[in-house]
């Protein structure tokens, strides 16, 4: 158990819809990442926050977006879902910068139909 | 712009063999690098990490070395065993000015056989 919690677990959708995707990062930790991993992308880094602040930005799309609260917890937004959104979406957590590990939850899997 | 370059899989070997996973790297200045490990229906977790050259991060009885002469980050374990089945992860984190970026292989799938 890496102590960062990810929810819903799994989630079925349509096409033209909305979704938000919930982390805890583990205790102590700061900054929280975003990745979307698929069979033909691989895991791709999406956004970064950093003590409720944008740290870093990757191949998050416009349709996409993320905030960390005050609690230090994140969310990310999915609108208007296609169906090449599915894909499993993994949070992670760190303590600090780009040299500390990484530490994922076990990931929301999102199906859009 | 910056990579990580990893060998295809999957891998098959037989239980005891030697284990190599090459990763090659490109980057703008002083990357960490890193080693995760994916097990079936899991997130990654770190396996081993190294974040100046020369380093040498080791775990589980998993190495690799921080070379900057050839940009690599060569993964390799003495005797693999039917548990370290899995997807292994090469990746590197940086941060340039203010500018930070976080990479990762494609994955190299081991699957050890008894």
């Amino acid at each position: 158990d890496s102590g960062v919690t990810q929810t819903p677990k799994h989630l079925i959708t349509a096409t033209g819809q909305r979704v938000t995707l919930r982390c805890s990062p583990r205790s102590g930790d700061l900054s929280v990442y975003w990745y979307q991993q698929s069979l033909d992308q691989g895991l791709q880094f999406l956004i970064q926050y950093y003590n409720g602040e944008e740290r870093a930005k990757g191949n998050i799309l416009e349709r996409f977006s993320a905030q960390q609260f005050p609690d230090l917890h994140s969310e990310l937004n999915l609108s208007s879902l296609e169906l090449g959104d599915s894909a499993l979406y993994f949070c992670a957590s760190s303590v600090r910068d780009y040299t500390d590990t990484q530490y994922f939850g076990p990931g929301t899997r999102l199906t859009v139909l | 712009g910056d990579s990580v370059t990893q060998m295809e899989g999957p891998v098959t070997l037989s239980e005891e063999a030697f284990l190599t996973i090459n990763c090659t790297y490109t980057a703008t200045g002083y990357p960490s690098l890193f080693w995760y490990v994916q097990y079936p229906g899991e997130g990654l977790q770190l396996l081993l990490k190294a974040t100046k050259a020369d380093d040498k991060g080791s775990n589980k009885g998993f190495e690799a070395t921080y070379r900057k002469e050839t940009t690599s980050f060569h993964l390799e374990k003495g005797s693999v065993q039917v548990s370290d089945s899995a997807v292994y992860f090469c990746a590197l984190s940086e941060g340039i000015s203010g500018t930070y970026k976080y990479i990762f292989g494609t994955g190299t799938r081991l699957k050890v056989l008894a």
